[in-house]
């Protein structure tokens, strides 16, 4: 079946970087558009990034662009999301999220915390 | 980017009452290439991911309840529960995924009335 697993959450200080991982199993992951989605405290779902099968095609929500990269290693079935210059207002749980046509397979998520 | 606005941001309904909630976008999501809308359906519990309910706008998921249903063309959708159940209660948004960025409602909020 289907799994996502996410990982490298956790709590960094304004500024800071943290490197957040999804391990994809049961699938044909290298086949698969993958995104990237958070969720704030007691808020609503907010697109983050996308990349595409073969990773040479990405896209980010504004206000993330030039701060978030997306990235994936097919050969070992990881998404990737690297968070620089993160701010207070990145705090969220963040999905990992697989599907074309709305997204039918979600991870349980990872926590990030952005406080001084 | 696509505005997507839900109505009502919650609402409370009796066990197998009908529950509807609506949600428009700011710009057409039909896709004319394939006489589509790129609209779909999600409900999250508390604790939880969102789950696929719904994709291309009325298109139900397998394994979802036939209580569930949507429809809408264009700019303007609903997700309608024909008869509330008690599971049902959660929260419920649309996104388009005509563009990105993919965009969401901000919710609208399920309960038993």
């Amino acid at each position: 079946q289907v799994q996502l697993v996410e990982s490298g959450g956790g709590v960094v200080q304004p500024g800071g970087s943290l490197r957040l991982s999804c391990a994809a199993s049961g699938f044909t992951f290298r086949s698969s558009v993958m995104h990237w989605v958070r969720q704030a405290p007691g808020k609503g779902l907010e697109w983050v990034a996308v990349i595409s099968y073969d990773g040479n095609n990405k896209n980010f929500v504004d206000s993330v662009r030039g701060r978030f990269t997306i990235s994936r290693d097919n050969s070992k079935n990881i998404l990737y999301l690297q968070m620089n210059s993160l701010r207070v207002e990145d705090t969220a749980v963040y999905y990992c999220a697989k599907g074309a046509d709305g997204y039918k397979y979600w991870g349980q998520g990872t926590l990030v915390t952005v406080s001084s | 980017d696509i505005v997507m606005t839900q109505s009502p941001d919650s609402l409370a309904v009796s066990l197998g009452e009908r529950a509807t909630i609506t949600c428009k976008s700011s710009q057409s999501v039909l896709y004319r290439s394939n006489n589509k809308n790129h609209l779909a359906w999600y409900q999250q519990k508390p604790g939880q991911p969102p789950n696929l309910l719904i994709s291309w706008a009325s298109s139900r998921e397998s394994g979802v309840p036939d209580r569930f249903s949507g429809s809408g063309s264009g700019t303007d959708f609903t997700l309608t529960i024909s008869s509330l159940q008690a599971e049902d209660v959660a929260v419920y948004y649309c996104q388009q995924y005509y563009s990105t960025p993919q965009t969401f409602g901000q919710g609208t909020r399920v309960e038993i009335k």
